[in-house]
């Protein structure tokens, strides 16, 4: 699976919008990208995936480049819940590869 | 849908013991995985199972460490002769999987496992 590089820790003010970078410029043709999140002494949660195209579902927005090398992960309205560690995953196969992810802080 | 259950939330042992985790899927899900997290790491993939063939155990990091899925419905874990290196979150993942790559994982709270 490709390699993903993530910032290691970024703020959000809440109400705003979060917007998570993901670079995963190795990517090949036919590999998934997954978003899953993290709050503390819980298991992964899955939030997003796609190919190609963006997407959208009632958690967030995945904006994938048009050469696929990076993606964004946007939370239109953060919320103190929504502070975790998030995982950027390029998936072929059968396993996720979660890095360290990024651990985002939603401040008051 | 009442989620992916593991059993026991948290484990002490001594090393050198055997410890065995369970974990029950939601219902109906085929796939079955287990991943390890240390502190301050992401979750490590160790195997999985579809249905109850294991077809993937390579990363099991050693021999000491084993799983089953019998009935391919519920799966436990077993590390014998744990170590003080063993000490980590345990995470079970279950999926209806229809293709590989189009695949959302409902991951379980683990259990937290400290080998003293």
């Amino acid at each position: 699976d490709a390699k993903t590089t993530q910032p290691t820790s970024m703020d959000c003010a809440e109400g705003r919008a979060a917007n998570l970078p993901c670079n995963h410029s190795t990517i090949s043709g036919n590999e998934y990208v997954y978003w899953y999140r993290q709050i503390h002494s819980q298991g992964p949660q899955y939030i997003i995936h796609g190919l190609k195209n963006n997407e959208t579902n009632e958690m967030a927005s995945l904006i994938i480049t048009e050469d696929r090398k990076s993606s964004t992960l946007i939370l239109p309205h953060a919320t103190l819940r929504d502070t975790a560690v998030y995982y950027c995953i390029v998936r072929l196969l059968y396993a996720l590869n979660f890095g360290k992810g990024t651990s985002l802080l939603v401040t008051p | 849908d009442t989620g992916v259950s593991q059993d026991p939330r948290h484990k002490i042992t001594k090393r050198g013991q055997n410890v065995t985790f369970r974990c029950d899927p939601i219902s109906e899900h085929n796939r079955l995985y287990w991943y390890r997290q240390t502190l301050g790491q992401g979750p490590e993939f160790l195997t999985y199972f579809q249905n109850e063939a294991q077809l993937e155990k390579s990363r099991l990091l050693s021999d000491r460490f084993s799983a089953e899925r019998p009935k391919g419905s519920f799966s436990t874990l077993e590390i014998q002769r744990t170590e003080q290196g063993d000490s980590a979150m345990y995470l079970c993942a279950s999926s209806l999987a229809a293709e590989a790559t189009n695949e959302k994982l409902f991951f379980g709270s683990g259990t937290q496992l400290s080998v003293l």
